[in-house]
């Protein structure tokens, strides 16, 4: 199984700075036939269901605010939050669909600081 | 606009069963691969299963394996989890998920508690 290891556990962060969160693999997740890296960016909010923020490592989902931002290739990727709000708070979680069974990371509690 | 209501949950008696269902509506249900990931406080988020478009293949996490089953009706737009051999660690919020054609998830419903306690 591939293991998805996030970074830091827990980040806290003055609104309007930058959140920094880092997730890692065990395996090579870049998919060779379309040179994607097969990775999602997960928030959740207290009692909601996760929200899709960005697949294929870097593409923002329809209506994702352009303040998130996700990059990295491999085995080492980042979701970035710029000019963070309020509304920002939340767990986010990294996911790869690289092969089954999908494996999520053990999430990251981001707050305001 | 996508909507994924899941029903069956509840309080079970470890080796007892319970089935799962989650209606969905909004989108041609019967072409998209459905999931269903469960979370516990403990354990975070957990692939349990997933169904491809037709009804198969269909895959397992280890954890589930061999207790679990997923199925689908597509005339009835529903997607079903029969779950046998429930141990204590099976408690958690069950989430029925769709899966995009590029295989990452972009819609889940509510969710529904399974309790596994005597």
């Amino acid at each position: 199984d591939i293991v998805m290891t996030q970074s830091p556990h827990s980040l806290a962060v003055s609104l309007g700075e930058r959140a920094t969160i880092n997730c890692k693999s065990s395996q090579n997740i870049l998919y060779m036939s379309n040179n994607k890296n097969n990775l999602a960016w997960y928030q959740q909010k207290s009692g909601q269901p996760p929200k899709v923020l960005i697949y294929w490592a870097s593409t923002r989902e329809s209506g994702v605010p352009d303040r998130f931002s996700g990059s990295g290739s491999g085995t080492d990727f980042t979701l970035t939050i710029s000019g963070l709000q309020a509304e920002d708070v939340a767990v986010y979680y990294c996911q790869q669909y690289h092969s089954t069974p999908y494996t999520f990371g053990q999430g990251t509690k981001l707050e305001i600081k | 606009e996508v909507q994924l209501l899941e029903s069956g949950g509840g309080l079970v008696q470890p080796g007892g069963s319970l089935r799962l269902s989650c209606a969905a509506s909004g989108f041609t249900f019967g072409t998209y691969a459905m999931s269903w990931v469960r979370q516990t406080p403990g354990k975070g988020l957990e692939w349990v299963s997933m169904i491809l478009a037709g009804g198969s293949p269909t895959s397992y996490g280890g954890s589930v394996k061999g207790r679990f089953t997923i199925s689908r009706d597509d005339s009835k737009n529903m997607l079903f989890l029969q779950m046998d051999s429930l141990r204590g660690d099976d408690t958690a919020v069950y989430y029925c998920a769709k899966l995009t054609t590029t295989w990452h998830f972009d819609s889940w419903g509510q969710g529904t508690l399974v309790t596994v306690s005597s």
